[in-house]
């Protein structure tokens, strides 16, 4: 069946712009995560949905990082007025279950984000 | 706060040879999960393998196998028989079975390369 999908595969933009990184999860599953992935730091993580529940936003590096999921199912990452330190790679996850459950995450290609 | 260590930033092994990533890890719980991941130049972070905590056993997934001591909080992936296709970086990562934040504490990672 169909991996996890995001899109775009790269994007560059001009310091200060908002941009908006998509994740598609794996069908039906629950938990969907969010990463970046950056030479200086490794991958940190961001922020966990799950369900309906309300999110876990405690990888948040700024308040001008945000993400909502609609209908259970696609993410969208927002980076709003975008700095040059933001340039990473954003990798989305999702697994059929939490970590007491211990399904593992899957992971799709991420978005290379370049910061000019 | 858990943490991973990776303490090999870059390995070479010959082909066909055994190669051993070393990990170590922090943590007060008692209970959790393990994992290997490697991402080739693609992105894409695939899952090589999981340890659960409270299991004696060591995991193993075809040429590639754990050696998990919970006592010294280790976690080591030997890959048997290396093949080129395996040339990737490889994660570490750690993931609680409890409460709390559900994303994976990855550790810095560790280049391996295949010479033939």
């Amino acid at each position: 069946g169909a991996g996890v999908s995001q899109s775009p595969s790269n994007k560059v933009t001009e310091k200060g712009k908002d941009v908006e990184l998509r994740c598609d999860p794996i069908s039906g599953h629950t938990a969907l995560y969010w990463y970046r992935q950056s030479l200086g730091q490794g991958l940190e993580f961001l922020i966990y949905f799950q369900g309906n529940s309300a999110p876990d936003k405690s990888g948040l590096p700024s308040d001008r990082f945000s993400a909502e999921r609609t209908g259970g199912s696609v993410s969208t990452l927002t980076i709003q007025r975008t700095q040059q330190e933001d340039s990473a790679v954003y990798l989305c996850a999702s697994s059929a279950g939490t970590g007491r459950s211990g399904q593992p995450q899957h992971f799709g290609d991420g978005t290379r984000l370049s910061i000019l | 706060a858990q943490t991973v260590t990776q303490s090999q930033p870059e390995m070479s092994v010959q082909e066909a040879e055994t190669v051993t990533l070393s990990c170590t890890y922090d943590t007060s719980e008692s209970d959790y999960y393990l994992f290997w991941y490697k991402q080739p130049p693609s992105r894409q972070m695939i899952l090589v393998i999981r340890q659960e905590a409270y299991k004696q056993q060591n995991a193993t997934e075809n040429r590639f196998s754990v050696n998990f001591q919970k006592a010294a909080k280790s976690f080591s992936l030997k890959i048997s028989d290396s093949q080129l296709g395996d040339a990737a970086m490889y994660f570490c990562a750690y993931r609680s079975k409890g409460g709390g934040a559900d994303g994976l504490t990855f550790g810095k990672g560790t280049h391996l390369i295949i010479q033939p």
